[in-house]
């Protein structure tokens, strides 16, 4: 069962433009949704995370969206740089400590 | 710059052949994750501790697959015996509490 799955698979984009993964999750105790940035070769990274009392969190040009009713959450990159080349995993965990459950990756091209 | 260490990075082993992984968390993090990374199945849990007391292993197959964490300051992962299913790149990742996962770079192991 997969209790987290993200879209689309691959993305490209031009330098200036707007990414945007999708991630819809089955399991309602999950309550704690991170998204993390893997560059070959090395392990993922934590990027931003949200938590389910707020809509939307933002840092610098990364934001999620958060649609609990719907189960579903979104990063969205602004103005895409070609450094942010990168595969970009969801997550999902029932508290920040616990087990992560990810979506199958999205790897993201940005063209100059 | 506090980091996640592994070791070995690389390890290409012949089937049948035991395989040591191991891990330093981060120092003061109480949470040890062992996940792996397939193009199939991308990434999964493998096992977890807490305060050095294995909390979940339900990922990993029993049989052959062990892991410990002798004190503190390392996590180990065994697989014996090594098959060519097992080529995969295994991660450690540490946390403090109910704060964020911090991966380390990973060690790609394959199996021939």
């Amino acid at each position: 069962q997969q209790q987290v799955k993200q879209s689309p698979q691959s993305l490209i984009v031009q330098k200036g433009g707007i990414s945007i993964i999708n991630c819809a999750y089955e399991n309602t105790a999950f309550d704690y949704f991170p998204w993390y940035q893997q560059f070959p070769g090395k392990g993922p990274a934590l990027l931003i995370a949200i938590r389910p009392d707020v809509s939307e969190k933002k840092e610098g040009r990364f934001t999620i969206s958060f649609n609990k009713s719907a189960k579903q959450f979104s990063l969205h990159i602004m103005d895409s740089q070609p450094g942010d080349s990168a595969t970009y995993f969801c997550a999902a965990s029932k508290a920040a400590g616990n087990k992560l459950t990810f979506g199958g990756g999205t790897r993201v091209l940005v063209k100059p | 710059d506090a980091r996640v260490t592994q070791t070995p990075r690389d390890k290409v082993t012949e089937m049948g052949q035991e395989v040591t992984m191991r891990c330093q968390p981060i120092l003061g993090h109480n949470t040890v994750f062992w996940y792996r990374q397939t193009m199939m199945q991308g990434l999964e849990l493998l096992a977890y501790f807490r305060n050095r007391a294995p909390l979940d292993d339900s990922g990993m197959p029993k049989d052959r697959f062990s892991a410990e964490m002798p004190d503190a300051t390392l996590a180990t992962l065994k697989i014996q015996p090594s098959e060519p299913r097992d080529s995969a790149v295994y991660f450690c990742a540490s946390g403090l509490g109910g704060r964020e996962q911090y991966f380390g770079p990973g060690t790609r192991l394959t199996v021939t």
